[in-house]
């Protein structure tokens, strides 16, 4: 079974601190992701990470920065926390390794629990 | 621009009956779809995919149709069961993502009521 991690489950900080989110996958999944789901917005893509070192912006990128250091850990950094900031965070890994058996690419992603952030 | 949507937020089903979620995108590059179905504090899980080559498929109660030149799908639950009652994501992914980047939808929260 593929499984993701997330380092809290629950977390609560104030505006201005530092925030580090931590996700670890242990599918060998070239592929990790970071969303944040807020009602009636649906899950939208923070950042995502192709390879080791490799990142790139999603739709809403502001505020945040990534690190992957390593191919099973992928890490979300809030510079400075704000109120805006209280989401609930998921993350993600996927591998676009092998197709289908009829030719498509299996994007299936596996998610995390999820860490609710909330800063005041 | 929401390549992907989902425009009812929330749906009620009586247990036993069907449950219809719908999922209407605009980028016809879009070849592979997926549902996902989230329970509150827990992460996505997922339910459902359909390739572009096909116009359905089907797993036991879950049934995804699509429809490309209305660029529409939908998940049919039959027969609905409380245990349903959850969030309901659409998403779906072209060959050009870099990374197998998925866009989804806002989410339908179903309700099945005993």
């Amino acid at each position: 079974d593929v499984k993701v991690t997330q380092s809290s489950r629950y977390l609560v900080k104030r505006t201005g601190e530092k925030v580090f989110l931590e996700c670890v996958q242990d599918m060998d999944h070239e592929n990790m992701f970071w969303y944040r789901q807020d009602p009636g917005l649906g899950l939208r893509l923070i950042y995502f990470s192709y390879d080791v070192k490799m990142k790139e912006k999603g739709d809403i990128p502001e505020g945040y920065s990534v690190s992957r250091e390593k191919k099973e850990r992928f890490s979300l950094i809030l510079e400075s926390a704000s109120t805006n900031q209280t989401s609930m965070y998921l993350c993600a890994s996927s591998t676009t390794l092998g197709t289908q058996g009829d030719g498509t690419g299996w994007y299936e992603q596996y998610f995390g629990p999820g860490t609710r952030l909330t800063v005041t | 621009d929401q390549q992907v949507k989902q425009n009812s937020p929330s749906l009620s089903v009586q247990e036993g009956r069907i449950s219809i979620l719908n999922c209407d995108y605009t980028n016809s590059m879009f070849d592979y779809f997926l549902w996902y179905k989230k329970y509150p504090a827990e992460g996505p899980t997922f339910l459902i995919s359909i390739s572009s080559i096909k116009d359905k498929n089907e797993d036991g109660r879950f049934t995804v149709f699509l429809n490309k030149s209305a660029k529409h799908l939908s998940l049919h639950i039959v027969p609905s069961q409380p245990g349903d009652s959850a969030v309901y994501f659409c998403a779906a992914s072209h060959p050009y993502n870099q990374g197998g980047k998925l866009i989804f939808g806002q989410g339908t929260e179903l309700s099945v009521k005993p």
